[in-house]
């Protein structure tokens, strides 16, 4: 098993709805959890992290970890097409310095 | 502040031609990171350094080499390419880990084809 899944994709909503994209993990002793966004022909870039279980919200968009079923997921309300992107998620243990990403699901947001 | 900064954009190599990625940053960052990223299958990580001097293997290292003599410059060399080589290559930096999590930097990426 993967440490980490992610659905690849594609998604493809319009203009405004609530996107919900989810990553599962094996490896208990993840306590970081990342979501880095990937416009085409770019290098990712870290969108929110959140420490150990729970939710943070950042105007628009909402992170949450489940770690009792190892869970990750990253909500966008009023989703826009400047969202339209690649997402992945990584995960990282207390102290690691090195991430172990998702595949990344790829997203359009249709005007 | 450049950030990461990789060269070349774009290569293209026939097979058994050898080449240098470039990758430096200028956020003074310990941790450096090479990554290949093929269509639909995530980050794989090659090598990585904690510090000048220091490098070590990744998940993917068989056909590449990497040194660190310097903070900044973190290179990456590809030997003998084979069409297997064909990537996109992310270089990435990232400070301490502290409690707050460890962010990793990424430059713009190398697209190389090997023919």
């Amino acid at each position: 098993q993967k440490e980490v899944e992610q659905d690849p994709g594609p998604l493809s909503v319009p203009e405004g709805a609530i996107v919900s994209l989810n990553c599962t993990y094996s490896n208990s002793a993840f306590q970081y959890f990342m979501w880095y966004r990937q416009y085409s022909r770019k290098g990712p870039e870290l969108l929110m992290y959140t420490y150990s279980s729970g939710n943070k919200e950042d105007g628009r968009f909402t992170a949450q970890v489940d770690k009792s079923s190892k869970y990750i997921s990253l909500f966008i309300r009023d989703s826009q097409p400047s969202d339209s992107a690649t997402y992945l998620c990584a995960t990282s243990g207390a102290g690691s310095y090195q991430l172990t990403f998702g595949k990344g699901t790829k997203l359009s947001v249709i005007p | 502040n450049a950030g990461v900064t990789q060269t070349p954009k774009f290569r293209i190599l026939k097979i058994g031609q050898s080449m240098t990625l470039q990758c430096a940053q200028d956020m003074n960052h310990n941790y450096m990171y090479w990554y290949r990223q093929d269509p639909g299958m995530g980050l794989k990580l090659i090598y990585y350094s904690v510090g000048a001097g220091i490098t070590d293997k990744g998940e993917v290292p068989n056909g590449y080499n990497v040194s660190r003599s310097t903070t900044e410059d973190f290179p990456l060399r590809l030997e003998l390419a084979a069409p297997s080589q064909t990537s996109v290559y992310f270089c990435a930096s990232s400070g301490q880990p502290r409690g707050a999590g460890h962010e990793q930097f990424f430059g713009p990426g190398t697209r190389l084809t090997v023919l």
